[in-house]
């Protein structure tokens, strides 16, 4: 099992631009999530999905879409990249294991936005 | 709650003492607590979870003790090694998936 991948690892871009994040899991998880972490802090949920077909909002949504048509893909959509978006951005997904939470979490993508 | 920052708190610990990093939380209805390590460049990595109806849980060379009268978690590191070096994220989670909450993080320094 390769775990949760991401792509690119380092992006940079110029104000104004889209693209998008790949996130890719191959444990037959049923949630993903989308997080950001910034230089000396904790992570913060973007986005997240419990199924295919399913999204929702997390703390930070503004800037980001998502969507989810496959149990196995999670991108996530720069719509127009600012500068306050320059972060680490990081996929994780989850099963439904009984009695546990356990998130795994891909390499992270490094986006610079000037 | 834990401050908002550039400057991580640091724990330093010599090699095969014991660690013990703490982390206050802000919501009591908060039905899962979650400890991670994060090393450098990488994604974090989940180390053990306690529900909130359990004061203690024990993993491998680790324990997770929860205090909820005055909200306070800790991670008790056992003998701890230079690949311990990291930093230590607390979650909380309330009610459906999507409430998962980072705290800022501690840094922990293993001098060997």
């Amino acid at each position: 099992n390769a775990g949760v991948t991401q792509t690119p690892k380092f992006q940079v871009l110029k104000t104004g631009q889209s693209m998008t994040l790949q996130c890719a899991q191959d444990m037959n998880h049923e949630y993903m999530s989308w997080y950001r972490q910034d230089p000396g802090m904790g992570l913060r949920l973007i986005h997240y999905s419990v199924g295919a077909g399913i999204t929702d909002q997390g703390e930070v949504p503004n800037g980001y879409n998502v969507s989810r048509s496959t149990t196995e893909d999670f991108p996530l959509r720069l719509l127009s990249a600012a500068p306050s978006q320059t972060s680490v951005y990081f996929c994780a997904s989850s099963g439904t294991a009984r009695g546990s939470y356990e998130q795994y979490f891909g390499p992270g993508t490094r986006l610079t936005v000037t | 709650g834990e401050s908002v920052g550039l400057h991580l708190p640091t724990l330093s610990v010599q090699e095969g003492d014991n660690s013990i990093i703490n982390c206050a939380y802000s919501n009591s209805a908060s039905d899962y607590f979650i400890w991670y390590k994060q090393e450098s460049g990488k994604g974090p990595q989940f180390i053990i979870d306690i529900r909130s109806n359990m004061d203690k849980r024990q993993g491998q060379r680790v324990t997770v003790l929860l205090n909820k009268t005055v909200k306070h978690l800790s991670l008790q590191i056992a003998a701890t090694q230079p690949g311990d070096s990291a930093v230590y994220f607390c979650a909380e989670k309330k009610g459906g998936y999507q409430k998962v909450t980072f705290g800022t993080g501690t840094k922990l320094q293993v001098i060997p």
